[in-house]
Parts: structure tokens; C-alpha cells; sequence
């Protein structure tokens, strides 16, 4: 079993609908949660991290997580064309861990 | 957000001939970097841990002799792929950690597709 699973897609959703992408994860040692955001060809660009359960909001982006079902999300609102990405999550262990690991990525397409 | 520079973003080499990848961050100090490999449509998997002033630490499964890792100061780090083979053809990221009070960040380069013929 894989440490962090996450659904590959492809996920094609219309302009202005709401996204929600999901990982979750088996060992309860993780404690920070990121998403990224990776363009073909490009490397991943961070768009958000939590240390806590519950709710963080960033403009269009909300993550959520939920430690209690080793479960994270992100939710884009208002998507646009220019969301259309692979979106990883990724996670580590307590404060000063190094190691990440990453789910398999979700593509997503917003069809305008 | 901090900035992590990686060249060259792609290279072709014949089999047999080794490969330099530079990981530079730009504005912070980066006593750790990590290597990466991802191959199309997967995620990222992680090759080794590189420490500035000492050895790389290599993940399980990665030939240490094959990729070799040197942090030569706070702001650089380099994979070398020696002797590479078409097996090695892939697209390798670089990423740096900057430690900022209780969280974490990963800052990654754009990435270098590496294609061996």
C-alpha cells in the first residue's frame, strides 16, 4: 500500500465550477500537508500548506484536512482555464522532517 | 516566494557520456537540497537528500555511484549521471527547504528533462 494515495484523473471539469481533489494517506506520523500545482514541463509550484485539521482558505484555493480520516483536500472555486494543471499533495512528518512524499498527481482540465 | 534555479531545463547526451545538473537557490541559504526523479505521468519520487558539507543521503533503490550529489555551498547543488543509458531519460526536479518558524516549505526548480540517446 502506498503511503499517500491520490486519484490520477484525468478530472475534466467547465469553466466556473467547483473542483475538489483529495489524497489520503496511511501513516498517522504526517503532520504538514501541502498542495502543488506542476504545469507540463515545469517543476511544482507550492499553492498550499497546513499543519493542523481543519480549514485554510487562500483566495480561490481552500485546503482541508482531516487528521481524524487521514484525509486531505483542495477545493478550487471559480475555476479557470488557467487551473487546467497536475495538482500533487504532498506530506512530511513533524517539524524539521525533511523527507516529502507525494501522491501520484490529479490532471485537471477546465474547459472553457 | 523563495526561488530555486535549475539548468540546465533539458539536455540530450549520447549513452554512455555523463550529464551535470546544477540546483542553485537564488535568495536563501539552503543547507539541505533534495533530487527528484518523475517519470511521465507519475508523481515524484525522491532520489536522495543532499547536505551541504557532507554526504548525500540516497534513497533505497538509487546507485549511489550512478547519480552522484555534491552540495558545494549553501546555495548549490549538483547531480551528476554518469555513464547514463536511455533507462535514464527522464525529468529530474530539484527542490530546497527553507525553515521558517514552525512550518515548512519546499521551494522546487523548473526541472531538467534529461533524454539519453
Amino acid at each position: 500500500q502506498k503511503e499517500v494515495e491520490q486519484d490520477p484523473g484525468p478530472l475534466s471539469v467547465p469553466e466556473g465550477a467547483i473542483v475538489s481533489l483529495n489524497c489520503t494517506y496511511s501513516n498517522s506520523a504526517f503532520q504538514y500537508f501541502m498542495w502543488y500545482r506542476q504545469y507540463s514541463r515545469k517543476g511544482p509550484e507550492l499553492l498550499m500548506y497546513t499543519y493542523s485539521s481543519g480549514n485554510k482558505e487562500d483566495g480561490r484555493f481552500t485546503a482541508q484536512v482531516d487528521k481524524s480520516s487521514k484525509y486531505i483536500s483542495l477545493f478550487i472555486r471559480d475555476s479557470q482555464p488557467s487551473d487546467s494543471a497536475t495538482y500533487l499533495c504532498a506530506m512530511s512528518v513533524a517539524q524539521g522532517a525533511q523527507k516529502l512524499v507525494f501522491g501520484q498527481g490529479t490532471r485537471l482540465t477546465i474547459n472553457p | 516566494g523563495a526561488v530555486v534555479s535549475q539548468h540546465p531545463s533539458w539536455v540530450i547526451c549520447k549513452s554512455g557520456t555523463s550529464v551535470k545538473i546544477e540546483c542553485r537557490s537564488l535568495d536563501f541559504q539552503a543547507t539541505t537540497m533534495f533530487w527528484y526523479r518523475q517519470f511521465p505521468k507519475q508523481s515524484l519520487m525522491l532520489m536522495a537528500t543532499s547536505n551541504e558539507g557532507s554526504k548525500a543521503t540516497y534513497e533505497q533503490g538509487v546507485e549511489k555511484d550512478k547519480f552522484l550529489i555534491n552540495h558545494a555551498s549553501l546555495t548549490l547543488s549538483t547531480l551528476t549521471v554518469t555513464s547514463a543509458h536511455p533507462e535514464d531519460s527522464s525529468f529530474y526536479i530539484c527542490s530546497a527547504r527553507r525553515i521558517l518558524e514552525l512550518n515548512t516549505e519546499a521551494f522546487f526548480g523548473q526541472g531538467t528533462r534529461l533524454t539519453v540517446v
